[in-house]
């Protein structure tokens, strides 16, 4: 099956600055990245998306870029503030439809 | 729309004992989904389906049961519960793989085996 990497585990920043993470995938024949954010005790809210034929997609603050060559993927998050701390989560889609997670990155931005 | 709904949000069990973690939604998609987190953890994939009669395992299957008569509803059996499976437990739903392919999650339920 599909194995989805996640670095860091933590990340933390000063509120204004940019946060990256980073995500890795094993199969090839995936094609759709979603990114989810999770708040305290709620369930994971799509963030963004991008699809294997795009390389990068932007939605305002947020950011996506995807390398199917290597296999990587990365949620970028400019100008941080403080309502952006929570647990962001990568997935990859594969052929079959079944969505598989990274372990998750806990962001915390400093006021 | 009410998306995807859940039952029970919390539930405590004995060793042994069983229940049925209850998802239904509203809008119409084939493919549904069920995952556990454990805390601080990402999300496992437990078991899926493509549509009404047709599941498949996922990553974490052992010790439940799923089935799936109806395109809306999609029940997560556990037979006898143990420890191990205290988690979150997350039903979520997409359309198609090609359309509408967005996975969207019910608010979970949060089990606990003692």
């Amino acid at each position: 099956g599909e194995n989805v990497e996640q670095h860091p585990s933590t990340l933390s920043v000063q509120e204004g600055d940019s946060a990256v993470i980073k995500c890795t995938y094993s199969d090839s024949a995936s094609n759709y990245f979603p990114w989810y954010k999770q708040e305290l005790g709620k369930r994971p809210q799509l963030i963004i998306d991008i699809r294997s034929n795009v390389g990068e997609k932007k939605d305002q603050r947020i950011a996506v870029t995807l390398n199917k060559t290597a296999k990587h993927f990365s949620l970028h998050i400019t100008e941080t503030q403080p309502e952006d701390s929570a647990v962001y989560f990568c997935a990859a889609r594969n052929n079959f439809n079944k969505f598989y997670f990274g372990s998750g990155t806990k962001l915390n931005v400093k006021p | 729309n009410a998306g995807v709904t859940q039952t029970p949000k919390f539930r405590i069990l004995k060793i042994g004992q069983s229940m049925t973690l209850q998802c239904t939604q509203d809008m119409n998609h084939n493919y549904m989904y069920w995952y556990r987190q454990d805390p601080g953890m990402g999300l496992k994939l437990i078991y899926y389906s493509v549509g009404a009669g047709i599941t498949d395992k996922g990553e974490v299957p052992n010790g439940y049961n799923v089935s799936r008569s109806t395109t809306e509803d999609f029940p997560l059996r556990l037979e006898l519960a143990a420890p191990s499976q205290t988690s979150v437990y997350f039903c979520a739903s997409s359309y198609s793989k090609r359309v509408n392919e967005k996975l969207f999650f019910g608010s979970g339920t949060q089990l606990s085996v003692l």
